[in-house]
């Protein structure tokens, strides 16, 4: 699985667009792009994923660029609630297999 | 609502008292998991089962035990509890589906269990 980097930490103000960045420059062509987040010691919560093109669903918008080595997650209006840890994954298209999450980036949304 | 239930949500324990961990999913969804998750590790795989009678070994299934006799239910048991096996566990479930479809996981509201 390809490696991946994301800040450790971000602060974004609620009602503005959160960009969280994810670097995966070793991504290999049939490589996806997963996101999950983790609200406080809650279960892992499935967001989007996608593998070049960029994908939007009812709760976020990914953005991958056209090189592959770097996307970037969009939650356009963020709420209090979106304050989470945000795990970007690179894998070969996968059903069932297990997760593995790195470290993540906490994401706190201010008032 | 669909929904993945752990019960109980916290429990602490001593060491050696035999434990299970109750999972269950109203999404009739073949596959069915645990997880751990220990500060600094991330998460990582106990036992899963692809579909009823069918389980197998994830990365850290030592001291840990699963059944899945019916297609809801993924019961976790310890048989004999240690101190390291302290951690917050998760289950979690999705549909062997369709193929080229992904099918997501969704985990239950997790355990935190304490052996002492």
């Amino acid at each position: 699985d390809a490696k991946t980097t994301q800040p450790t930490s971000m602060d974004c103000a609620e009602g503005r667009a959160a960009n969280l960045p994810c670097n995966h420059s070793t991504i290999s062509g049939n490589e996806y792009v997963y996101w999950y987040r983790q609200i406080h010691s809650q279960g892992p919560q499935y967001i989007i994923h996608g593998l070049k093109n960029n994908e939007t669903n009812e709760m976020a918008s990914l953005i991958i660029t056209e090189d592959r080595k770097s996307s970037t997650l969009i939650l356009p209006h963020a709420t209090l609630r979106d304050t989470a840890v945000y795990y970007c994954i690179v894998r070969v298209y996968f059903g069932n297999e297990k997760l593995t999450f790195g470290t993540g980036t906490r994401l706190t949304i201010i008032p | 609502e669909a929904q993945v239930t752990q019960n109980p949500r916290y429990l602490i324990t001593v060491t050696g008292k035999k434990l299970t961990v109750t999972c269950s999913q109203n999404m009739n969804h073949e596959y069915m998991s645990w997880y751990r998750q220990d500060p600094g590790l991330g998460l990582r795989q106990i036992y899963y089962s692809m579909n009823v009678e069918v389980t197998d070994k994830g990365d850290v299934p030592e001291g840990y035990k699963v059944s899945r006799k019916e297609k809801r239910n993924f019961p976790l048991i310890l048989e004999s509890p240690s101190p390291n096996q302290t951690s917050l566990y998760f289950c979690a479930s999705s549909s062997l589906g369709q193929v080229g479809k992904y099918n997501e996981q969704f985990f239950g509201p997790g355990t935190r269990l304490t052996v002492l």
